[in-house]
């Protein structure tokens, strides 16, 4: 069946970096953008920013700019978020999804399928 | 950035009975190809979210048909004809345009 598999629980010190995989299966990797979306503790969702599984174009909320790199890797069907210069306000269930409508399409519309989500805790 | 505004914040429901929920935005969401960039996704407790409506009003794969989206330009209504038990959760609709992406503060539907 169609789906996305996330990397591992990360715990981390502030001022580190941590990198998110999602693999998808059950599907063409590039036929769909991912999005990646956060939610810390009690709170709703926020948007990261997309990435063209096709093409690598890359669009990220301007909070992020700077922060995050996100990246894809077709040959193993992984897209990745990375997050630099963590604080204790990073702390959170990090999401990919996958966009319902093919790339022409563009990355505008809902979001499908999810990811089971990475939970990363920063700490001292 | 679009920001969108969803009331009531907090819906106590009876199952059987019917319940709504709106989200405005700050601009139009309709697309220059005539489709409403308006979803809305259902967090059950201790799930990851799932998406219900797309485009404004289309269920999206096995979503009960008990669930509508309606709306159009800046103002949309999520409707749940007789809620379930199973539909309690957190409910969010979030906007595409434009490829920048926001979310509204999500509506806490909880059994009375």
């Amino acid at each position: 069946q169609v789906q996305l598999v996330q990397s591992g629980a990360e715990v981390k010190k502030p001022g580190a970096s941590v990198k998110v995989s999602c693999t998808a299966s059950g599907y063409t990797f590039s036929d769909h953008y991912i999005q990646w979306v956060r939610q810390a503790p009690g709170q709703g969702l926020e948007w990261m920013g997309w990435i063209n599984p096709d093409s690598g174009g890359r669009n990220l909320a301007q909070k992020f700019q700077g922060r995050v790199t996100l990246t894809r890797d077709k040959s193993i069907g992984t897209a990745s978020m990375e997050l630099s210069g963590l604080t204790s306000d990073d702390t959170a269930v990090y999401y990919c999804a996958r966009v319902i409508f093919g790339v022409v399409s563009g990355p505008n519309y809902g979001m499908d399928v999810w990811g089971q989500g990475t939970t990363v805790t920063v700490s001292s | 950035d679009i920001v969108l505004t969803q009331s009531p914040l907090s819906l106590p429901v009876t199952p059987g009975e019917p319940a709504s929920i709106s989200c405005r935005s700050s601009q139009s969401l309709l697309h220059v190809a005539g489709d409403n960039v308006l979803d809305w996704y259902l967090q059950k407790p201790g799930q990851t979210p799932q998406l219900l409506i797309y485009l404004g009003s289309n269920r999206a794969s096995g979503v009960p048909d008990r669930f509508s989206g309606s709306g159009s330009g800046t103002d949309f209504t999520l409707k749940i004809s007789r809620v379930e038990a199973e539909d309690v959760g957190v409910y969010y609709c979030m906007q595409g345009l434009q490829g920048r992406i926001t979310f509204g503060p999500g509506t806490k539907v909880h059994l009375k």
